[in-house]
């Protein structure tokens, strides 16, 4: 079946413009994570939705950072005034509620912000 | 807070050389251990989730185990195509949610 997709694959942006980044879950999955990848650093966890909850925001390294779900299923992650320090790979992940555990990732947006 | 480190941060092989990563780990409270391969370009891939100490898991050349602090990812007689780079990411039963802390990852390279 089709996997995690996310759009667009590559972003660049001038810095102080808002971007949007999109992410398709499996179909079915009730969970959704943004994590963002920077160069030579781990995965840092951005932000958590599943089902009708509160998202776990804890991760969001700042107000300009700002995520929703619609429907329970696809994912918009915004981020005002960019910085260049925002330059990273958004990943997006998803799991069942038959295995929270495991993450199906998304192969990432690249931002590069000049 | 949670803490991976993954160690070395690169390893260079021979076809056939077998090899462990290791990735050591604190938590408060674990409630799973998991192993990852990231391709250039791509997303990471899932491999293995470790639940308690003692337990192994198996698939095809790759072998986990974990102990009370830390993982071991064992690659058997690996192939070129094994290259890739492999994360370690532990969740905690605290913080809510099942988001996971990453160490930065073991780049692996198998040459012929």
């Amino acid at each position: 079946g089709a996997g995690v997709s996310q759009s667009p694959s590559n972003k660049v942006t001038e810095k102080g413009k808002d971007v949007e980044l999109r992410c398709d879950p499996i179909s079915g999955h009730t969970a959704l994570y943004w994590y963002r990848q920077s160069l030579g650093q781990g995965l840092e966890f951005l932000i958590y939705f599943q089902g009708n909850s509160a998202p776990d925001k804890s991760g969001l390294p700042s107000d300009r950072f700002s995520a929703e779900r619609t429907g329970g299923s696809v994912s918009t992650l915004t981020i005002q005034r960019t910085q260049q320090e925002d330059s990273a790979v958004y990943l997006c992940a998803s799991s069942p509620i038959s295995s929270t555990d495991t993450q199906y990732f998304g192969p990432g947006t690249r931002l590069t912000v000049l | 807070e949670d803490q991976v480190t993954q160690s070395p941060e690169a390893l260079r092989l021979q076809e056939g050389e077998s090899s462990s990563l290791n990735c050591s780990y604190t938590v408060s409270g674990l409630r799973g251990l998991f192993w990852y391969r990231q391709d250039p370009g791509k997303g990471p891939e899932f491999l293995f989730t470790l639940y308690s100490a003692g337990e192994e898991k198996e698939k095809e050349r790759l072998k986990a185990t974990l102990t009370k602090k830390e993982s071991f990812l064992h690659i058997t007689a690996p192939k070129p195509e094994d290259s890739a780079t492999y994360l370690c990411a532990v969740g905690g039963l605290t913080g809510g949610g099942n988001k996971l802390t990453f160490g930065t990852g073991t780049q692996l390279k198998v040459e012929l």
